[in-house]
């Protein structure tokens, strides 16, 4: 069955340094990627997405994400992280008909 | 493009009632999927329409339903609540099929007491 893991709950960083937040999926074909980004009390917003193609995707807010096949992964990142990048991060991946989705990762930003 | 929306934004019931959400997708998007969200489960799918056509169901029990109406305005149904049904449910809309990107709404917040 699809699923996707993101192996770290909480991650804290300095505000300007760089993000990486882990995802790894499972799926025998190449699988539509998603991440998605929640701040408190509020519904989830679309970062970015792979269906095919470059393996580098771009998304909004300066985040961008690398689908690595060997791996299994779909990692998210940002050079250089702002205060207002504190919230909730889901990846998720499509199967028919419905989004499966990650545990989420909560990221926290220090001044 | 007005976002999806969700009415209300917040509802406190008692065990024992029932329960009525209503999703306004993006104009034009003819896909809704539910889901729950809640602190010990994550973000589980509940029900997907497309066309007025229940295409796909979650593993939650008959309490649940849903409809979606000819203008693609969707509702969910919760019967006989439950303290557990406590949540955040989240609905959101695709242009055609919704294996492609979602455009989620902000959710309703449902408390039972």
């Amino acid at each position: 069955a699809q699923s996707v893991t993101q192996p770290d709950i909480h991650i804290t960083v300095s505000e300007g340094a760089s993000l990486e937040l882990r995802c790894n999926y499972s799926y025998g074909a190449t699988p539509y990627l998603f991440w998605y980004v929640q701040s408190p009390g509020q519904g989830l917003q679309l970062l970015l997405k792979y269906f095919s193609g470059d393996t580098l995707v771009q998304g909004i807010k300066g985040f961008e994400a690398e689908f690595k096949r060997s791996q299994s992964s779909f990692n998210l990142r940002k050079p250089s992280v702002h205060w207002s990048d504190a919230a909730e991060y889901f990846c998720a991946t499509s199967g028919t008909y419905k989004y499966i989705f990650g545990t989420g990762t909560r990221l926290k930003v220090l001044a | 493009k007005a976002g999806v929306t969700q009415t209300p934004r917040y509802l406190i019931k008692t065990r024992g009632q029932q329960v009525t959400l209503s999703c306004s997708p993006i104009s034009g998007h003819r896909s809704v999927s539910w889901y729950q969200q809640t602190p010990g489960q994550g973000l589980q799918f509940l029900f997907e329409y497309f066309s007025e056509t229940q295409r796909n169901k979650g593993n939650f029990p008959g309490r649940f339903s849903g409809r979606q109406f000819s203008n693609s305005r969707s509702e969910m149904n919760v019967s006989t609540l439950e303290l557990g049904d406590s949540a955040l449910y989240l609905c959101a809309s695709s242009p055609g099929d919704s294996q492609y990107e979602q455009y989620f709404g902000p959710g309703t917040r449902l408390t039972v007491t």
